[in-house]
């Protein structure tokens, strides 16, 4: 199984910040690389496909880089709705799997 | 809009089957282009893949799970299924139907809202 790690597994920052996630896949992947923003009693929802793709109706200040074994996921001005829990996913192999995750909290 | 909506048990006892139906509005299963799939969130916990399943019936189970694991699809009611045998404890959790592409990094583009199914004696 491919293995992921995010980092941090929690973060505080204020509303205005900028804020950096990374995630590290235990093999390269290329650019097999999805994130996900998750709220409180809700369903997971795609924020970045193919490591750097903005998906349709996702606000610009979310983005994507990375290939091979390292990805991050920056907001680039956070936002009060933005506080949630975000994970990355692995789909190189067809056992697709997650990191752990990484809650976003207000400071 | 594509939407999706499980159905099923809330709570189950031990070494029951579980069954778990989601029904897809807004868009044919029928029509290719996606697999549907099953994952699922144990309590506070992150996500977990169970298996997916193309409309002609072909499978791909997550290996930790697949000897409890079926999954079938009925295209005429638009709807797919998981069953997973010999429930424990452990596999409480929110269950989610979803829709991922075939091509490229496969994103997951659709949820359901998630069932809660707790086991317990």
């Amino acid at each position: 199984d491919i293995q992921m790690t995010q980092s941090p597994s929690s973060l505080s920052a204020s509303v205005g910040d900028r804020v950096t996630i990374t995630c590290r896949a235990s093999q390269s992947i290329s650019t097999y690389l999805n994130w996900y923003q998750q709220k409180p009693g809700k369903a997971p929802n795609l924020l970045i496909f193919a490591a750097s793709t903005l998906q349709s109706g996702v606000p610009s200040r979310f983005s994507g880089t990375g290939s091979g074994t390292d990805f991050t996921l920056t907001i680039s001005s956070l936002q009060p709705e933005d506080f949630a829990t975000y994970y990355c996913q692995q789909s190189y192999t067809t056992l697709y799997t997650f990191g752990q995750g990484t809650k976003l909290e207000i400071k | 809009q594509v939407q999706l909506q499980e159905s099923g048990p809330g709570l189950m006892k031990p070494s029951q089957t579980l069954s778990l139906t989601c029904t897809v509005s807004g868009g044919s299963i029928s029509s290719g282009g996606y697999y549907w799939s099953w994952i699922r969130q144990h309590p506070g916990k992150g996500l977990e893949w169970i298996g997916y399943i193309y409309y002609s019936g072909s499978t791909y189970y997550n290996p930790s799970l697949k000897s409890r694991v079926t999954m079938s699809v009925d295209t005429s009611k638009n709807q797919f299924s998981l069953k997973l045998s010999s429930v424990t404890a452990a596999d409480t959790a929110v269950y989610y139907c979803a829709r991922l592409g075939t091509t490229g990094s496969q994103p997951i583009d659709h949820w359901g809202q998630g069932t809660l199914v707790a086991v317990s004696s």
